[in-house]
């Protein structure tokens, strides 16, 4: 069964605007990492946050989990028309499933130069 | 340099061809995977290999067969290929079960 459900499907924004992208999950993760992919190309990794982490950044994204909440966020800061790609959350549970990444169904940014 | 690279990224064969993707990783990871991507973008994966060993095989169809020479590599051989196996078929690889996963650029496969 589909682990990450992720909202809104499509954002569209303008550049310089800030994107929140957000992720929630059904069970208890090891950890979530967040991917980009641009049309007709492979996934690009942006972070892994793990399940005793509360927040992450890299250059110009910040990423917040909340385990309580079983959810996460992406947050894009000053977007650029190059962010425009679909972003992905994926989550890794413990166990059995050790190792195994479920994606969500992505959501789909567009940012108007 | 392309840590994880796939080949062929394009393939269009006819119903009932046998086809393989290969994959290879230059990174020194010890797990490997297969994941599909459908034509609704949502990816799920396939297999995985932690040093050659198969530790997890979802529900795929016995005409995937996954083969790994080595940790380097985790090739993807499909027989009597099907019009439901169109997709795209993303290789990728970790240092080890919860780490990052980096994925290859994907092969676009389909079968008419």
């Amino acid at each position: 069964s589909q682990q990450g459900e992720e909202d809104p499907q499509a954002l569209s924004i303008q550049e310089g605007e800030n994107a929140t992208m957000n992720c929630s999950y059904k069970t208890s993760i090891n950890n979530l990492q967040w991917y980009r992919q641009n049309s007709g190309r492979g996934l690009v990794h942006l972070i892994l946050i793990r399940s005793n982490e509360r927040e992450k950044h890299s250059g110009r994204l910040r990423v917040t989990l909340d385990t309580s909440k079983k959810s996460s966020s992406l947050l894009i800061t000053a977007s650029r028309a190059a962010d425009t790609a679909s972003y992905f959350c994926a989550t890794e549970a413990g166990g059995t499933s050790y190792g195994k990444l479920t994606f969500g169904q992505g959501t789909i940014l567009t940012v108007h130069p | 340099d392309t840590a994880v690279s796939q080949t062929p990224k394009y393939l269009v064969t006819q119903m009932g061809n046998d086809k393989s993707i290969k994959c290879e990783q230059n990174l020194g990871h010890d797990t490997m995977y297969w994941y599909k991507q459908d034509s609704k973008k949502f990816l799920k994966i396939m297999f995985s290999y932690n040093n050659k060993e198969l530790i997890i095989n979802e529900t795929v169809p016995n005409r995937f067969s996954p083969k790994s020479p080595d940790k380097a590599h985790l090739n993807l051989h499909i027989n009597s290929l099907e019009l439901g196996d169109s997709a795209v078929y993303f290789c990728a690889s970790s240092q080890s079960q919860g780490d990052t996963i980096y994925f290859g650029e994907g092969s676009w496969l389909t079968v008419v």
